[in-house]
């Protein structure tokens, strides 16, 4: 069984700091991990994804997220937030192999303070 | 590319009535996921099927949720008898290659049980 936490529910920064969104997970085999952000009232975009590699993953506008097996994590940051940011960010786990299931976390909201 | 489309965007039932979710995925892609999300429960996954086929029902309420994907370009999840607590937001998302883990998702319909 795969299982994603996002330990915060809500994350508020003023624009132009930087923020991290944290993501712990469980998972036996090798996997996905990968982030989602979700704007209101409009469904999940994909931001990035890592399987292996380099434990540094960049997406797209400044997102980049870290892997670490000592650590269970995925921790999503950005460097400099803008106001357009704010949305629930979610992260995501599924198996490399056989079942294509992605498990979502809870989801953190983040609001950017002008 | 239109994305994902999914209709209707808003639907409202009576308790009891049937409701029928309609999910257009991106051309070419060979996968389509159902999620139901809440406040309460998050992102909780349904079903979802790999060319036409279903793979994982996993997520459905066996007696009265049922899935099914007649061809490439639609698939449907209707609901019956519903009940208040199925209210919901359905996303559908599809997924162009097994293996390849990334999601792209429709905007969803907000389904209202009264």
């Amino acid at each position: 069984t795969q299982t994603v936490s996002q330990s915060d529910a809500h994350v508020t920064v003023f624009e132009g700091d930087s923020v991290e969104l944290r993501c712990n997970y469980s998972y036996g085999g090798s996997i996905y991990l990968s982030w989602y952000i979700q704007h209101h009232g409009r469904g999940l975009q994909f931001l990035l994804k890592y399987y292996s590699g380099n434990p540094v993953v960049q997406g797209v506008n400044g997102f980049k997220a870290e892997f670490s097996k000592s650590d269970s994590s995925f921790h999503l940051r950005k460097a400099s937030v803008h106001w357009s940011d704010s949305a629930v960010y979610f992260c995501a786990v599924s198996a490399i192999w056989g079942n294509e299931k992605i498990t979502f976390g809870a989801g953190t909201k983040l609001t950017i303070k002008p | 590319n239109a994305g994902v489309i999914q209709t209707p965007r808003h639907k409202v039932t009576g308790k009891g009535q049937e409701a029928t979710l309609w999910c257009e995925p991106i051309s070419g892609h060979s996968a389509v996921f159902w999620y139901r999300q809440t406040i309460v429960q998050g992102l909780e996954f349904l079903t979802y099927f790999r060319n036409q086929a279903p793979i994982d029902d996993s997520g459905m309420p066996k007696e009265r949720f049922s899935a099914q994907m007649p061809n490439q370009s639609h698939s449907t999840l209707k609901i019956q008898s519903t009940q208040p607590q199925d209210s919901a937001v359905y996303l559908c998302a599809s997924s162009l290659n097994w293996g390849q883990n990334t999601l792209y998702f429709g905007a969803g319909t907000r389904l209202s049980v009264l």
